[in-house]
């Protein structure tokens, strides 16, 4: 079976501020990992994902995350956010072994950003 | 991009009426497409997979007599809510799989938002 955790239901954060959100996982094999963003009445957005190879990976709109094997974490970060990145953002795995094509997203991070 | 839609966008329904959502791939052919629920500030939460040619694949807890899915084409997948209830009031969300594609090219829909008076 393959799991998701994200441990922020919410964060709030300054414009030009950095900012993480926190993902792990739980899978007996090999994963892909994803990142969602979703905005108001809309549906999901790729930022990012890890198939394999360098464990840092670059996104649109300036996010990164790096996938940590022995942590079985997948943080997402950016390091200047603007009003515009205000969302909620999604953690997928894919456990393509164990689930096929299926995925299982975490609980959701909203971001909400101050001005 | 690959585009996805879904039509209607927006519904609002009496209780105990069917309400039909339609999922189209208007880029590429489609073998498999998912079916999502999402409750208010809460995750995605798949319902079935849609197979094009075969039965729907539902997850457990979800009433396949309730929810409908009829994926008829390669392009196109329908979910059809069957004696809508207040509790049906959800959005819901499609996905698509490019034919020979895996989870990691995977397209979502914009969404359809059901709401059961």
């Amino acid at each position: 079976a393959q799991s998701v955790t994200q441990l922020d239901s919410q964060v709030p954060v300054f414009e030009e501020a950095p900012v993480e959100l926190r993902c792990n996982y739980s899978s007996s094999v090999s994963v892909y990992l994803f990142w969602y963003v979703q905005y108001p009445n809309q549906g999901l957005q790729l930022l990012l994902k890890y198939l394999s190879g360098s464990t840092l990976v670059k996104g649109i709109n300036g996010f990164e995350a790096e996938f940590n094997k022995s942590q079985t974490s997948f943080h997402l970060r950016k390091p200047s956010v603007h009003i515009s990145d205000t969302a909620e953002y999604f953690c997928a795995v894919n456990s393509w072994a164990a689930a096929g094509n299926k995925l299982t997203f975490g609980g959701g991070t909203r971001v909400l950003v101050k001005p | 991009g690959a585009v996805v839609s879904q039509h209607p966008s927006r519904v609002i329904c009496k209780s105990g009426t069917s309400v039909k959502i339609e999922c189209r791939s208007l880029d590429f052919q489609a073998t498999t497409m998912f079916w999502y629920r999402q409750f208010p500030k809460q995750s995605l939460m798949l319902m079935a997979t849609s197979n094009e040619g075969s039965k729907a694949t539902y997850e457990q807890g979800v009433e396949k007599d309730k929810f409908l899915i009829n994926h008829a084409s390669l392009t196109l997948s329908t979910l059809t809510v069957t004696s809508a209830h207040p509790e049906d009031s959800s959005f819901y969300i499609c996905s698509v799989i490019p034919s020979g594609g895996l989870a990691d090219t995977q397209y979502f829909g914009p969404g359809t938002r059901l709401t059961v008076l």
